[in-house]
């Protein structure tokens, strides 16, 4: 089982639709979460961190922790062709020394 | 914000030479720095974790004869590609960590290297 898993896509989405972006992660001791995008040929800028379970909104951009189910998600409403990129799900553990485990990364694309 | 970045952005060499790649931390001071390589349609994978004034930290799988890395002052790390071959040829990234003002991670724009 892989530490970090999302659904690689790709996923399309009308442009102004809520796009839902999913990470599940198995080490259960990881304490801090974080949302990448990465556009083709650069590298990841970061949207949003949570660390707690619930909600944290930013903008558009929500994301969603649930350890008990060990899932994190990141929702992004009022989709425009901008957000077309891959979005990298990273977990960060005590034991990982400030180390990042990135998922593959879901290909997102907003159509117009 | 914090601004990392990375010399040169990319590279052409010759298979068997030797490519340096900087990654400098601009306006803090990175006691830690990360290096990932990134294959097409991939994701990052962490190579090693650099230490200011420390040998690197390198996960399992990775050469510390074939990537080295100096991380000889808190702006400044650097990663060599010794002996370079077409299948070295990737996007190198790294980041770096301002301590200061939390503890994100902060990206350099990566270097692509290619190996003929």
């Amino acid at each position: 089982q892989k530490e970090v898993e999302q659904n690689s896509g790709p996923l399309s989405v009308p442009e102004g639709a809520i796009a839902s972006l999913n990470c599940t992660y198995s080490d259960r001791g990881s304490q801090s979460f974080f949302w990448y995008r990465q556009y083709s040929g650069k590298s990841p800028e970061l949207i949003m961190f949570i660390y707690s379970n619930g909600d944290k909104e930013d903008g558009r951009f929500t994301a969603q922790l649930n350890k008990a189910s060990q899932y994190v998600s990141l929702l992004i409403r009022d989709s425009q062709p901008s957000d077309s990129a891959t979005y990298l799900c990273a977990v960060k553990s005590i034991q990982g020394a400030q180390k990042l485990v990135f998922g593959q990364g879901t290909r997102l694309t907003i159509n117009p | 914000g914090a601004v990392v970045s990375q010399h040169p952005s990319w590279v052409i060499c010759k298979s068997g030479t030797s490519v340096k790649i900087e990654c400098r931390s601009l306006d803090f001071q990175a006691t830690t720095m990360f290096w990932y390589r990134q294959f097409p349609k991939q994701s990052l994978m962490l190579m090693a974790t650099s230490n200011e004034g420390s040998k690197a930290t390198y996960e399992q799988g990775v050469e510390k004869d074939k990537f080295l890395i100096n991380h000889a002052s808190l702006t400044l790390s650097t990663l060599t590609v010794t002996s370079a071959h077409p299948e070295d040829s990737s996007f190198y990234i790294c980041s770096a960590i301002n301590w200061a003002g939390g503890n994100e991670q902060f990206f350099g724009p990566g270097t692509r290297l290619t190996v003929l």
